[in-house]
């Protein structure tokens, strides 16, 4: 059974620097795309970005274009997503989540971690 | 991007009735549409993916239909377990998610 476990979230300052983990386990990691997914408090699902497999391909939503950055060590089954720059609107439950399909990145997700939750407040 | 519009926001059925939830792209997805529930506190569950196609493990009474534009999915008899909000997703040109259909208890 496919697993994913988000951890490095936190309460932050306006501007600065947060980076989280997911660790996947229970299927191949370097077949598939991972995603990061967030939901502000009492709001909707919001796509963050995407990486490919190998991790030689990844894109961003505009939202945090330039001041976020995903990763990947599949080496160590694990995907990351740096944030810079942080604002109050960054403030979410984020969500790693697999791709249903192999190799490519615009599939469903059919499995999500549990969430690590993010609050930027001053 | 596309703009994935859903509704209504929320919907008051009550249990053993048939629900019907609808999701509208800015422009035309072919069958690149998904559907998630998500209860309080959890991740979101893929329900159905290619606009009609059942996760494993997802009961008989969901189902989708649509292209193009238009998108419905129908929980033919609610059960308690299926008050929850529900997101379309559109997978087509990136990915973007609707904003939702909170289904309650009448």
């Amino acid at each position: 059974q496919a697993q994913l476990v988000e951890s490095g979230g936190g309460v932050v300052q306006p501007g600065t620097s947060l980076r989280l983990s997911c660790v996947a386990s229970g299927f191949t990691f370097s077949k598939y795309a991972l995603h990061w997914v967030r939901q502000a408090p009492g709001k909707g699902l919001e796509w963050v970005a995407v990486i490919s497999h190998d991790g030689r391909t990844e894109r961003n939503a505009e939202s945090v274009k330039g001041r976020f950055t995903i990763s990947r060590d599949n080496s160590r089954n694990t995907v990351y997503l740096q944030m810079n720059t942080m604002r109050d609107d960054d403030t979410a439950v984020y969500y790693c989540a697999r791709c249903l399909g192999t190799f490519g990145e615009l599939f469903p997700f059919d499995y999500w971690g549990q969430g690590t939750r993010v609050t930027v407040s001053s | 991007e596309i703009v994935m519009t859903q509704s209504p926001a929320t919907l008051s059925v009550s249990p053993g009735e048939r629900a019907t939830l609808s999701c509208r792209a800015s422009q035309s997805i072919s069958s690149y549409l998904s559907w998630y529930q998500q209860k309080p506190g959890q991740a979101p569950r893929l329900l159905i993916y290619g606009a009609s196609t059942r996760a494993t493990g997802i009961p008989a009474r969901f189902s989708g239909s649509g292209s193009g534009t238009e998108f419905t999915l129908t929980i033919s008899s609610l059960q308690s377990e299926d008050f929850a909000v529900y997101y379309c997703q559109q997978y087509d040109n990136w990915l973007t998610f609707g904003g939702g259909t909170k289904v309650e208890i009448k």
